[in-house]
Order: structure tokens, then sequence, then C-alpha cells
């Protein structure tokens, strides 16, 4: 059984760019969260996409947006980037069930300067 | 809202102490429990979970039992290890949103 998988593993970029992270959930698995985790705190929420559709957000602005494809992968993309979106970004799967459990992928570490 | 509090770290102990991180949360209804452990340079991994009040979660010689009545999910383990020294974090998934709300992680120091 494959986990999750994140790419690419690091990644830097310049203030105003834009940028898409990549995950493929776990066999399965058809739901996918993404998570952003500053240095040094917990992950935050920002959005959960079910069969291709965003089923929940996070406080995060509309440039962050996501997509969903009929494999259960899974795009974010960021606009206009700014410094503090620098962090690692986490992509979690899941079934649709509230007891099922998030697994995660190891992330995507996003440097912008 | 709902949220979860941690003990803050970092938490350092010799191999072989007694370990206690406590994890308290604020929620409506009847939320799931976990505790997810991060080495360094990685993502989160599930360490163990529990669903409903009184349930035990354990994994690794880590045990954690959902307290409905004092909103607790605190972390033990009997003997650490060198190898358990990571990061800690307790989270909350609570019914409607399906988002996980975590805490802000505790860093596990174990001296040899």
């Amino acid at each position: 059984e494959t986990g999750v998988t994140q790419s690419p593993t690091h990644l830097i970029k310049t203030r105003g760019q834009q940028v898409t992270l990549r995950c493929s959930s776990q066999s399965g698995h058809n739901t996918v969260s993404w998570y952003q985790q500053a240095l040094g705190q917990g992950p935050q929420f920002i959005f959960q996409y079910y069969r291709e559709e965003e089923n929940g957000r996070g406080n995060f602005p509309p440039r962050f947006s996501g997509l969903q494809f009929p494999n259960y992968s899974s795009e974010l993309n960021v606009n206009a980037l700014e410094l503090d979106d620098s962090a690692l970004y986490l992509c979690a799967s899941s079934g649709r069930e509230l007891a099922d459990t998030q697994y995660f992928g190891p992330g995507t570490r996003l440097t912008v300067l | 809202g709902n949220s979860v509090t941690q003990m803050e770290g970092p938490v350092t102990l010799s191999e072989e102490a007694f370990l206690t991180i406590n994890c308290t949360y604020t929620a409506t209804g009847y939320p799931s429990l976990f505790w997810y452990v991060q080495y360094p340079g990685e993502g989160l991994q599930l360490l163990l979970k529990a669903t409903k009040a009184d349930d035990k979660g354990s994994n690794k010689g880590f045990e954690a039992t959902y307290r409905k009545e004092t909103t607790s999910f605190h972390l033990e383990k009997g003997s650490v290890q060198v190898s358990d020294s990571a990061v800690y974090f307790c989270a909350l998934g609570s019914s409607g949103t399906y988002k996980y709300i975590f805490g802000t992680g505790t860093r596990l120091k174990v001296l040899a």
C-alpha cells in the first residue's frame, strides 16, 4: 500500500510569484486536506477536497486555492506569494467518515524570499 | 470554537524515564482525539487515537485515555528511549468540519 506522497520536497520562490504543490493520496482514500505549518507551530487547516469539490476551508485568503482530480490526487496553488507564506505544507488523505483518520505526507518546504 | 492546548516544551528526560505530555481540549459534540509525532525534517505520523470517551489509544509503548469529564487526552510512556526524541502534537477532529485542530506541539528530548 502506497502512502501519501508530496512533490516537490523543497521549493524556493520570491515574493509575488505563484506556486503549485502536489499530493497523491493513499490508496483507497477519497478525501484530501491541506495544512500549513509555520516554523515552531502546529499545522493550520487550509481546506479539504472530497470528490473534486472543496468541502471546507480554514482562515486563509482566496489566493490559496486547490484542485482535486478524479484519481483523488490534489494540488494546492498559492498566488502572489508573501514572505509569511514560508512554511511546511502538509497534505493528508482520509476516507469520508469522521472517524477515518488523516494520514499525512512528508510535506513540501516552501521558502519565499 | 474548538481548541487544543498542550503543555509547552521542551521536555528533557533521561532514557528510561516516565513521560507525560498534557493535552486538554475545548469542543462541542463528540470529537475524536489524536496524537501525532513529527521527527526532524519529516511530516506527521499518527501515533495513536481515540474516538469516544474512556477509549484508550496505544502504540509503541505510548498510551492516552480520552477523558471527557476533564476534557483531556494526556500522552504517557513508561520508559522513553533516545529514539523517542521528536515533537508531539495533540489534535482534535470534530464533526461537521472534517478539519483537524492541532496544539502547538511539545518537543521531547531524551538523553542517553
